[in-house]
């Protein structure tokens, strides 16, 4: 079973760009959420989708935005880029049933750095 | 807030030996959930195991367990018989509520990054 995809793995892009991450769940699994890793802030969580909706939501601005599609596919964008954007991007999916602990999956990443 | 605080930043271990990483969450939700994941070189978060807040034993997998100890807010990872391949960053993560329609997102503490020797 294949596990989550994300792409691109590396990403250089320069202040005031955008940029668009790519992720696929595995199959099966129709929750996916997103998540900055810095080293000064750690992991924080960006937002989640299920069922093509965003059900949750953390405390970044508005340039950063995402999407589901219906085969549970998503993308986030980063419009307007900064420096401080500069940080390892992580996807994750769940089945999200009533049974699972709630288990997150997560993709090797996208590493963005912003010059 | 949900808080998880990990406070050893890095940790050295022999290898074959036993090591505990230590974590400390705070909530004042009753129901929560506890995970520990791997992060090596490559990026991916890799998941160890889970704890409840209701379970009454100890989680175990294979050469990690989980020491929960409710009343003091802690849930230590226990790896037993370290192997070269367990040098990685290691984080605790909590379970936030879970609000209307979502299945709630992961707090992830700082990490420690356990070297294994040789």
């Amino acid at each position: 079973k294949a596990g989550v995809t994300q792409t691109p793995r590396y990403l250089i892009k320069t202040r005031g760009q955008q940029v668009t991450l790519s992720c696929s769940p595995i199959s099966g699994h129709r929750s996916v959420s997103w998540y900055q890793q810095t080293p000064g802030q750690g992991l924080q969580f960006l937002f989640e989708y299920f069922s093509e909706t965003q059900r949750n939501k953390g405390n970044f601005p508005g340039r950063f935005s995402g999407r589901q599609f219906s085969n549970s596919r998503s993308e986030m964008n980063v419009s307007t880029l900064e420096l401080g954007d500069s940080a390892l991007y992580l996807c994750a999916s769940s089945p999200w049933t009533s049974t699972d602990t709630g288990e997150l999956f997560f993709g090797e990443g996208s590493r963005l750095t912003v010059l | 807030a949900q808080k998880i605080t990990q406070t050893q930043p890095g940790m050295f271990v022999q290898e074959k030996e036993a090591v505990t990483l230590d974590c400390t969450y705070d909530t004042s939700d009753p129901s929560y959930g506890l995970f520990w994941y791997k992060q090596p070189s490559s990026g991916e978060m890799i998941f160890l195991i889970y704890q409840g807040s209701y379970d009454q034993q100890n989680a175990t997998e294979g050469r990690y367990s989980l020491n929960f100890q409710k009343a003091r807010k802690s849930a230590n990872l226990v790896i037993s018989a370290s192997q070269l391949g367990d040098s990685a960053m290691y984080f605790c993560a909590m379970r936030e509520v879970n609000y209307g329609g979502s299945q709630g997102n992961l707090i992830f503490g700082k990490g420690t990054k356990l070297s294994v020797k040789p």
